[in-house]
């Protein structure tokens, strides 16, 4: 079965801890996404990347990071800096970044920091 | 002023009634115009995509298109309540070679049986 994998479904970290939600896709894309869902906002882009190695900022990037060292993962990290980090976390690809193709979600990460 | 407005509702209908979700957006340079179903808890799934203004229909949906507006709408003909979800318009636009996706609220549905 192809798709996009989010672990852990459910996350919960102290405030002032750094924390990493995984995103693994087996579509062979090499476009790949995060995004922010709080209710009533809709999606936010948070870091977007084109190809192994390189990515770029989206709409509210301040305190987060990303890595994309292998074209199936896509890594974002959390850090202390984020304000407001509790939310739900969509990770997504797609083909390519430049054409309009579908963009495949995973099943999202909803982080609790207390 | 948001790109893309969409009422979050809650909208609740009775099962075989017909629904109408709608964005407007304020950027001209929009070219395609999607609409995502999101259930409860998961990730949103593409429902229906077009580019050009009028209508594209796909079963009991329908995605309409007035780009003279900047308004977009989804019809959903005789309701099911499992097509109970959040519905949510997005629209992509090219920024420096890559198509970007702006998203709107998103729409809470409940069809009652």
């Amino acid at each position: 079965d192809g798709g996009i994998t989010q672990s852990p479904k459910y996350l919960f970290r102290k405030e002032g801890q750094n924390v990493t939600l995984s995103c693994e896709q087996n579509l062979n894309h090499d476009a790949m996404y995060w995004y922010r869902q709080d209710p009533g906002q809709g999606l936010r882009l948070i870091y977007y990347s084109q190809i192994v190695n390189d990515f770029q900022k989206g709409d509210i990037a301040e305190g987060y990071s990303v890595s994309r060292e292998k074209k199936e993962s896509f890594p974002l990290t959390v850090t202390s800096a984020q304000k407001n980090p509790t939310a739900f976390y969509l990770c997504a690809s797609k083909i390519g970044i430049s054409g309009i193709y579908e963009q495949y979600f995973g099943p999202g990460t909803r982080l609790t920091v207390t | 002023q948001k790109e893309v407005e969409q009422d979050p509702g809650p909208l609740s209908v009775p099962e075989g009634a017909i629904v109408s979700l709608n964005c407007t957006y304020s950027n001209s340079a929009f070219q395609y115009f999607m609409w995502y179903r999101q259930y409860s808890r998961k990730g949103p799934e593409l429902l229906m995509y077009t580019y050009s203004s009028g209508n594209k229909e796909d079963g009991r949906f329908t995605a309409q298109v007035d780009k003279s507006s900047k308004y977009i709408s989804l019809f959903i003909r005789d309701s099911q309540p499992s097509d109970s979800a959040t519905y949510l318009c997005a629209m992509s636009a090219p920024i420096q070679g890559a198509q970007k996706l702006v998203f709107g609220q998103g729409t809470r549905l409940t069809i009652n049986p």
